[in-house]
């Protein structure tokens, strides 16, 4: 099938590291994605990684992948109030889209991020 | 620098009546996409278009939804005979060509449709 599954909630303290994590269903998703959504917002992408990688760091987010396993988590470190929002892993399998087409995302994790 | 837009941002209708939305993309964007969330899930893919041509479409658009992009530009999304599990926010997309593998979409606001 299609589907990315997450966890659905994850609530942190301030200034500790948060992790997502996300199992995608396609081995050949050349590029996995992490966005996003807050509220009265429009999605952003946040980050991504090329299938060939098995890290990749930016700033205070760090993004790996375990390609046998089609497990892909986001890391991030130092959480603020201001992440907490929802995030949701995205791909975009060959099989399904013939090119490159849609995205297919899972059904988020809302971080909440308290003091 | 001017992203994604939709219009209106809600929409209020009885059961049977028919809406129409509008995305204008990011200029020069020659790629859309439609979505429709509902709570508490994420984004599920409706349709594709490249310039003014519809490639692909989900089968979660039954008859009653169409969408257009005549000129290429901006798109619309008609809801005819709408249903109370209509009710959803539907979001616009757009990329531009030439990104290789990278299919980084860029998200309006959205269009949150209410179906009384």
């Amino acid at each position: 099938g299609e589907d990315v599954e997450q966890s659905l909630f994850l609530s942190v303290r301030e200034g500790d590291s948060s992790v997502i994590n996300c199992t995608y269903t396609d081995s050949s998703s050349t590029y996995l994605y992490w966005y996003k959504q807050e509220p009265g917002a429009g999605l952003q992408l946040l980050t991504y990684i090329f299938s060939n990688m098995d890290m990749k760091q930016d700033q205070r987010l760090t993004v790996l992948l375990n390609k046998k396993d089609k497990h892909l988590s986001l890391r991030i470190a130092d959480t603020q109030t201001g992440d907490s929002a929802i995030y949701f892993c995205a791909e975009t399998p060959l099989m399904f889209s013939g090119g490159y087409n849609k995205l297919i995302f899972g059904a988020g994790t809302r971080l909440a991020v308290h003091p | 620098d001017t992203g994604v837009s939709q219009d209106p941002r809600h929409k209020i209708t009885k059961r049977g009546q028919n809406v129409t939305f509008r995305c204008d993309p990011i200029s020069e964007h020659n790629r859309l996409y439609w979505y429709r969330q509902t709570l508490g899930q994420g984004p599920e893919f409706l349709t594709y278009f490249q310039n003014e041509a519809q490639l692909e479409k989900s089968r979660l658009l039954s008859d009653r939804f169409s969408a257009e992009r005549p000129k290429g530009s901006f798109s619309t999304l008609e809801i005819q005979r709408t249903e109370q599990g209509d009710s959803a926010m539907y979001l616009c997309a757009s990329r531009p060509a030439g990104t290789g593998g990278l299919n980084e979409q860029f998200f309006g606001p959205g269009t949150r449709l209410t179906v009384l």
